[in-house]
């Protein structure tokens, strides 16, 4: 019920395309879905998040969808460079009181070919 | 601003062996994490703070010692080195901890034990 499935594990795009990474979810206690983005020798930084009660977020070429029913949201990279080329991880977090919780995905792998 | 610093940048200890991963921040953040990253593994939080004086454990404890003495700093202690700690460390920081909170992370620690 913690988890957060992320698939798929690596994704090799052609310039220009659309690049979607899906994540899925089990616990109705998440409240709030960051995307990470990690580029080699680095740390994660926090590329856009969005909150249960919203379907979409868009911000520039990156956007959230997120379906509350199949407890499902996807990040869709338009346009696809190869300087998006890095590892991308979904989260999900539980703000209840004391549990407050960030449960990290497994990471997406994506190289984007010039 | 330089954010959140780690040193060292790559660490070899032998078995047994002990060592201090430093971990400063200068955004003035009252919240602190350790997070380890393996291969297809995503993030394991291992220790966190609330604010000075304030830790507690996180998923993988086990082998980890962490202080916060003061705001800044949230060094991690690892006592007796075990090849199951090899890994790459991250320290993170953030402002607020609630339903929309942002990481911010530094460039991690590689560390090998042979």
């Amino acid at each position: 019920q913690q988890q957060v499935k992320q698939s798929p594990q690596s994704l090799i795009v052609q310039k220009g395309g659309i690049s979607i990474i899906n994540c899925a979810y089990e616990n109705t206690a998440f409240d709030y879905f960051p995307w990470y983005q990690q580029f080699p020798g680095k740390g994660p930084a926090l590329l856009i998040a969005i909150r249960p009660d919203v379907s979409e977020k868009k911000e520039g070429r990156f956007t959230i969808s997120f379906n509350k029913s199949a407890k499902q949201f996807s990040l869709h990279i338009m346009d696809s460079q190869p300087g998006d080329s890095a590892t991308y991880f979904c989260a999900a977090k539980i703000n209840a009181g004391n549990n407050r919780k960030l449960i990290w995905g497994l990471g997406t792998s994506l190289a984007v070919n010039p | 601003n330089a954010g959140v610093t780690q040193t060292p940048k790559f660490r070899i200890l032998k078995i047994g062996q002990s060592m201090t991963l430093q971990c400063t921040q200068d955004m003035n953040h009252n919240y602190m994490y350790w997070y380890r990253q393996d291969p297809g593994m995503g993030l394991k939080l291992i220790y966190y703070s609330v604010g000075a004086g304030i830790t507690d454990k996180g998923e993988v404890p086990n082998g980890y010692n962490v202080s916060r003495s003061t705001t800044e700093d949230f060094p991690l202690r690892l006592e007796l080195a075990a090849p199951s700690q090899t890994s790459v460390y991250f320290c993170a920081s953030s402002a607020y901890r609630g339903p929309s909170e942002k990481l911010f992370f530094g460039s991690g620690t590689q560390l090998s034990v042979l």
